[in-house]
């Protein structure tokens, strides 16, 4: 069975300053990794996915992530954080074979403080 | 993108009433729906997968007569909150299929008084 792990529930970091949050995962076979971002009382907003191809993947936002599969890791980065950043963002993982539903992580708040 | 519209975006009911959220998927057709439920400060809880055409699959601990599921055409899948309780109160969260992504709809916060 496949699952996700977001260590941290709280991740603070000063206007500026490059964030990363962190995300492992466990999956039969490869994965489809993904990483959204929630505001209070709305849906999921999507950032970024690895599917195939480069490690490195960009996303919305200025977000990007590195899939690095011998850490099964898929921890997202910004070089630079917003005040606007400031959110939930769920880590996601589903199988790349068969249509099965996403498997979510906990989520991880980030707290960018001014 | 693919957009997916879910309605009501809040709701709030008497105990005992039922009440039905839509999600439905605007520019696409999606065979697979899934239905998550999620309380606050915590992650998606996946309550069932809805398939066009046939009954839902329900995840262990969701009771089938109680979230109706219904997903009758390509682009709509239906919640249905039977006999609502004050502990159903939640956000409740669709998404639609087109692999490889899942699309999210808005949410709906339920308010059971």
């Amino acid at each position: 069975a496949q699952s996700v792990a977001q260590p941290e529930d709280q991740v603070n970091v000063a206007e500026g300053n490059p964030l990363t949050v962190k995300c492992t995962y466990s999956v039969s076979g490869n994965p489809y990794l993904f990483w959204y971002v929630q505001y209070p009382n709305r849906g999921l907003q999507f950032l970024l996915k690895y599917i195939t191809g480069d490690n490195l993947v960009k996303g919305s936002y200025g977000f990007e992530a590195e899939f690095n599969k011998s850490q099964t890791s898929f921890h997202l980065k910004k070089p630079s954080a917003l005040v606007s950043d400031s959110a939930l963002y769920f880590c996601a993982v589903r199988p790349s074979s068969g249509n099965t539903p996403l498997v979510f992580g906990k989520g991880t708040r980030l707290s960018v403080i001014a | 993108g693919a957009v997916v519209s879910q309605h009501p975006s809040r709701v709030i009911c008497k105990s005992g009433t039922s009440v039905k959220i839509e999600c439905r998927s605007l520019d696409f057709q999606a065979t697979t729906m899934f239905w998550y439920r999620q309380f606050p400060k915590q992650s998606l809880m996946l309550m069932a997968t809805s398939n066009e055409g046939s009954k839902a699959t329900y995840e262990q601990g969701v009771e089938k007569d109680k979230f109706l599921i219904n997903h009758a055409s390509l682009t709509l899948s239906t919640l249905t909150v039977t006999s609502a309780h004050p502990e159903d109160s939640s956000f409740y969260i669709c998404s639609a299929e087109r692999a490889p992504r899942a699309f999210f709809g808005q949410g709906t916060r339920l308010t059971v008084v």
